[in-house]
């Protein structure tokens, strides 16, 4: 079963506009990631923020979590038609004292960004 | 720096047929996974491997097996191919980090079972 609801399925925005994905999680977290998959492509990592973060930055990357409401979101500013591609949330549930990795996807955000 | 690398890229079976599909990394990682992708959903895990010679089954695993017999191999065995098989398949690999870090993944293989 997916862990992760993504919102919106997809996203259509012209270039220089802000890019809004939002992810909710059912279970505890050890830490929650975005990564970026360009078509037909492998998954490229983006961020990882902890559970014990609240925001987190990267570049044009925004990344907040809020784990009473079990939620994360992701910004992107000032978007590119090369930030096309699709999104997607990984939460990393793991233990109490330890991760071995595993991830749970969400079904992610197709982003469209006109030029 | 080749990374992840998974082989073949595209593979196209019978119903009933086997294959095998490797997955190779170069980051000296202990942990390896197995995803497939479906459309219009997120990444699902088959198996996993924490080192050399150990493995565990994911969210999906039935009709797969792994094996690990070197820490930079992991392989992903069908040994009796049904068209639900039919996804893409990818392969990542981790470090031990405390509370979790970051997946390197693979390019995919893209599997279609007729």
């Amino acid at each position: 079963s997916q862990q992760g609801e993504e919102d919106p399925q997809a996203l259509s925005i012209q270039e220089g506009e802000n890019a809004t994905m939002n992810c909710s999680y059912k279970t505890s977290i050890n830490n929650l990631q975005w990564y970026r998959q360009n078509s037909g492509r492998g998954l490229v990592h983006l961020i990882l923020i902890r559970s014990n973060e609240r925001e987190k930055h990267s570049g044009r990357l925004r990344v907040t979590l809020d784990t009473s409401k079990k939620s994360s979101s992701l910004l992107i500013t000032a978007s590119r038609a090369a930030d096309t591609a699709s999104y997607f949330c990984a939460t990393d549930a793991g233990g109490p004292s330890w991760s071995y990795g595993k991830l749970t996807f969400g079904q992610g955000t197709i982003l469209t960004v006109h030029p | 720096n080749a990374g992840v690398t998974q082989t073949p890229k595209f593979r196209v079976l019978k119903t009933g047929q086997s294959m095998t599909l490797l997955c190779a990394q170069d980051m000296n990682h202990e942990y390896m996974y197995w995803y497939r992708q479906d459309p219009g959903m997120g990444l699902r895990l088959i198996h996993y491997s924490v080192g050399e010679g150990t493995t565990a089954k994911g969210e999906v695993p039935d009709g797969y097996n792994v094996s690990r017999l070197k820490k930079q191999n992991f392989l992903l065995g069908l040994e009796s191919a049904a068209p639900s098989q039919t996804s893409v398949y990818f392969c990542a690999s981790s470090y031990p980090k405390d509370r979790g870090t970051e997946a390197f993944f693979g390019q995919g293989t893209r599997l279609t079972v007729v």
